[in-house]
């Protein structure tokens, strides 16, 4: 009975390189939402995905950042060229896709990005 | 857009107290969800809330989703060192749910 996964948990980058951080959605869930932490600070919302279909990217950087989530595996959060301001954690959450629930967030333990 | 503030931001208080935080918003809600952060982990639910008026407990945890719909109340009965962590009110914006800002709980022995 896993829970959201993501790895992985902890993520050392210099600048310039490329980070990816994978999900995979709770067994029965088919959303996907990516929300990401800065130090002492709540939840942003970033991106939000169902099977090969961004429903909601709203929250995401304009450049560097993409998500996917394909029809096979976990959905990837993908940054480009990270920069130092994109040291952070990572969270992606998961939902059922209707009726009573639907609205809660499952979320995963979390990426930590740091970016040197 | 629609913003979640919490109150107090930050909170220090010896274990055995009970403890009291809320959540306001600019414009109604449908929905109200408590989470409760983990230091280094994902929130995990607390409590969720339905309908205006409704008071939900989850052991030592009191909910309530107030009448206006603009707001939500958590209580925390006789605190133990493990409820330490940030705890963040969220509420449906279309498609995605949004957080509050978080109520930072220190318990001291």
């Amino acid at each position: 009975n896993a829970g959201v996964m993501q790895n992985p948990r902890h993520l050392v980058r210099r600048r310039g390189q490329e980070a990816r951080l994978r999900c995979s959605p709770m067994k029965g869930h088919s959303h996907v939402y990516w929300y990401r932490q800065l130090p002492e600070e709540g939840l942003k919302f970033m991106v939000y995905l169902q099977k090969e279909n961004i429903i909601d990217e709203s929250g995401m950087p304009k450049e560097r950042f993409s998500a996917e989530f394909p029809k096979e595996g976990p959905s990837i959060l993908r940054i480009q060229q990270v920069v130092r301001g994109d040291s952070a954690a990572y969270f992606c959450a998961s939902s059922r896709a209707i009726g009573s629930g639907a609205n809660v967030l499952t979320f995963g333990a979390g990426s930590r990005l740091t970016v040197l | 857009g629609q913003q979640l503030n919490q109150s107090p931001q930050s909170m220090f208080i010896q274990e055995g107290e009970d403890v009291s935080m809320n959540c306001t918003s600019s414009s109604i809600f449908n929905t109200w969800l408590w989470y409760k952060q983990d230091p280094g982990e994902g929130p995990v639910l607390l409590i969720a809330l339905y309908k205006a008026g409704e008071l939900t407990s989850n052991g030592r945890l009191t909910a309530q989703f107030g009448i206006t719909r603009k707001d939500s109340f958590l209580n925390i009965s006789a605190s133990i060192p493990s409820d330490v962590g940030i705890y963040f009110c969220a509420g449906p914006n279309t498609d995605k749910l949004i957080f509050g800002t978080g109520t930072r709980l220190q318990v001291f022995p």
